[in-house]
């Protein structure tokens, strides 16, 4: 099945950093979704997006639907060590599907 | 908040076993959804449900099958256990014409 090209695939940074990510697809995505998923553990639900150009912030995160509705961007702010895990973006293609489609993953290391 | 709980965190079976792995939420969620999650390919939708018995084939169901006798609960199934059905299943659930998909914390299933 298809999956969303997300860069990077991984980050080394210091704590109290911030960090961005993006999610890109060919075709047009009418919903965004951004999770985390923490070693051995299920994704988690961080932000939602509905509409381009909607901006949302959960916290430190703040992720924003892209206007040409290929795209999708998560900025964390302040890195501190909890925030180690893996991202991923996720999205619909339809309105009347709830079949999400996943990224390939940023893995992010934050050292202290 | 959303609780999606999955009844073992790890299992190890043998090749040629029946193995259930079950899932229950507590918010009344209409889809109910199982995945597979492997290094390098992703989440991959094995099967999904939009109400009790009734069932969807996702993306990779070969070797697999589900049951929903009751809204809370899914259950998938492995007929015959074979080696490379070992991975991460992840179940996830939603309301009925909702995106935002909320993750159980994974059932680590290695088969020998």
């Amino acid at each position: 099945g298809q999956q969303l090209n997300q860069s990077p695939q991984s980050m080394f940074i210091q704590e109290g950093e911030d960090v961005s990510m993006n999610c890109t697809s060919s075709s047009i995505f009418n919903t965004w979704l951004w999770y985390k998923q923490d070693p051995g553990e299920g994704p988690v639900l961080l932000i939602a997006l509905y509409k381009a150009g909607e901006l949302t912030s959960n916290g430190r995160l703040t992720a924003q639907f892209g206007i040409t509705r290929k795209d999708s961007f998560l900025n964390i702010s302040a890195s501190i060590p909890s925030d180690v895990g893996i991202y991923f973006c996720a999205g619909t293609r339809s309105y009347n599907t709830d079949k999400l489609i996943f990224g390939t993953g940023t893995r992010l290391q934050v050292f202290p | 908040d959303v609780k999606v709980t999955q009844s073992s965190r790890y299992l190890v079976k043998r090749t040629g076993e029946k193995v259930f792995l079950e899932c229950v939420q507590d918010m009344d969620h209409e889809n109910m959804f199982w995945y597979r999650q492997d290094p390098g390919l992703g989440l991959r939708l094995i099967y999904f449900s939009y109400d009790v018995k009734m069932k969807e084939k996702g993306d990779i169901p070969e070797g697999y099958s589900v049951s929903r006798e009751k809204k809370e609960r899914f259950s998938l199934i492995l007929e015959s256990a074979s080696t490379n059905q070992t991975s991460m299943y992840l179940c996830a659930s939603t309301t009925r014409s909702g995106y935002e998909q909320y993750f159980g914390p994974g059932t680590r299933l290695t088969v020998t």
